[in-house]
């Protein structure tokens, strides 16, 4: 078993739909990151989370440090959304991420 | 935010030939730089960690001289494939991070194709 699941591994919308991409990870964490990779292969980084809830245009990521899960929430999706989304958790006491298998989205016009 | 560049975003070699890959951070200063690879479909692979002024600590199983990464300055790692071979094709993502902070920026990568 994979320290970081994510699920689902696969997912396709209908462009406006509601989405959620979920994290659990198994170890201590310092903070998790969410990062979102385009075709191209370009990573970038949408959230950093170390408790509570952010929230950046339509994008909304949350963490339950008990529960040991995080969920990366995309409102009124768009075509422009489709990518894989990456959960990364940094293990406390260390600098290295461990990854999630990643979230290949695909959102339809 | 931070921004993290890579130089050449794509390159291709023939077999037996030598490549370097830059990362740089261009609005900070990058303490640590950390060097990924990626096969397609597959999630990024830490290779090497390197800090400004040491030696790169390899992960189990990279080979470190083939691989061969320099971190002289404060916003410039570098990565070299010696001896490169067609299974060394892959995707090589640069991070890098800053004294106070944990949080890693990532390069846009580098697509490399042996032939």
């Amino acid at each position: 078993k994979n320290e970081v699941e994510q699920s689902p591994q696969n997912l396709t919308a209908q462009e406006g739909e509601f989405i959620t991409i979920n994290c659990s990870y198994s170890v201590g964490i310092s903070a998790l990151h969410w990062l979102q990779q385009h075709p191209g292969g370009g990573i970038v980084s949408l959230f950093m989370l170390s408790s509570g809830k952010k929230k950046h245009g339509r994008l909304i990521a949350t963490i339950n440090i008990q529960e040991k899960h995080s969920s990366l929430h995309i409102t009124a999706s768009h075509p422009r959304d489709s990518a894989v989304y990456i959960c990364a958790v940094l293990g406390g006491g260390t600098y290295k991420y461990i990854f999630g298998t990643g979230t290949r989205l695909k959102v339809l016009a | 935010g931070a921004v993290v560049s890579q130089h050449p975003s794509w390159v291709i070699c023939k077999s037996g030939t030598s490549v370097k890959i830059e990362c740089r951070s261009l609005d900070f200063q990058a303490t640590t730089m950390f060097w990924y690879r990626q096969f397609p479909k597959q999630s990024l692979m830490l290779m090497a960690t390197s800090n400004e002024g040491s030696k790169a600590t390899y992960e189990q199983g990279v080979e470190k001289d083939k691989f061969l990464i320099n971190h002289a300055s404060l916003t410039l790692s570098t990565l070299t494939v010696t001896s490169a071979h067609p299974e060394d094709s892959s995707f090589y993502i640069c991070s890098a991070r800053g004294a106070l902070s944990y949080e890693q920026y990532f390069g846009p990568g580098t697509r490399l194709t042996v032939t």
